[in-house]
């Protein structure tokens, strides 16, 4: 059990073009999902943290404006990079946290990431 | 000071040697603690979790130590499929939810 999905797994786009990350929890309903960014070489860096029905709550430093996300029910969470330039091409990583019978609370399952090029 | 701390390694082991790696924290109300591994351009994976009184799974064993504020991971008969990331990932969730990786330690092991 326990899988999480990200779709897609990677994608070129133009700059000034606005891309849209799926995530989806797929064998459980996840109250929370979160959003991680990782440039090569470097370690994950949490952008925001996604409840079900609730606002994103944003890192300090990522602009909520361009990193949209929505979390409309226990299973889908999205992100979309608004106006990607250059500077935003990176490794987006979701995860999703049940609870599932018998984790440790706050375990956290991730999708395989997406890897998105902006030229 | 980092929220998170670790070794960043390289960590180059032959195979069947034992490793420990070590993770420091620094918010003192962080309540779960994790190990993942992470192998290149891939997503992380739960490798364990990380209970108070310790806890083994297989060859792999972790150790919290709250008075001290770090947690530990033990590979013993290191495998060449254990050359990976380890991560170590801190959770506070308290008035807010906080999650923080730290850097990773990277571990390879050598025929």
């Amino acid at each position: 059990g326990a899988v999480v999905s990200q779709h897609p797994s990677w994608v070129i786009c133009k700059s000034g073009t606005s891309v849209k990350i799926e995530c989806r929890s797929l064998d459980f309903q996840a109250t929370t999902m979160f959003w991680y960014r990782q440039f090569p070489k470097q370690s994950l860096m949490l952008m925001a943290t996604s409840n079900e029905g609730s606002k994103a709550t944003y890192e300090q430093g990522v602009e909520k404006d361009k990193f949209l996300i929505n979390h409309a029910s226990l299973t889908l969470s999205t992100l979309t990079v608004t106006s990607a330039h250059p500077e935003d091409s990176s490794f987006y990583i979701c995860s999703a946290r049940g609870p599932l019978a018998g984790e440790v609370p706050d375990t956290q399952y991730f999708g395989p990431g997406t890897r998105l090029t902006v030229l | 000071r980092k929220e998170v701390e670790q070794d960043p390694g390289p960590f180059n082991v032959p195979e069947g040697a034992t490793v420990a790696f070590n993770c420091t924290y620094s918010n003192s109300a962080s309540q779960s603690f994790f190990w993942y591994r992470q192998d290149c351009r891939k997503e992380p994976k739960l490798l364990m979790s990380v209970y108070s009184s310790g806890n083994e799974d297989g060859r792999f064993t972790a150790q919290l130590n709250r008075a001290s504020q770090y947690i530990s991971l033990l590979i013993r008969d290191s495998k060449l499929s254990d050359s990976a990331t380890y991560l170590c990932v801190v959770f506070y969730s308290g008035g807010y939810q906080k999650v923080t990786f730290g850097t990773g330690t990277k571990l390879q092991v050598i025929p």
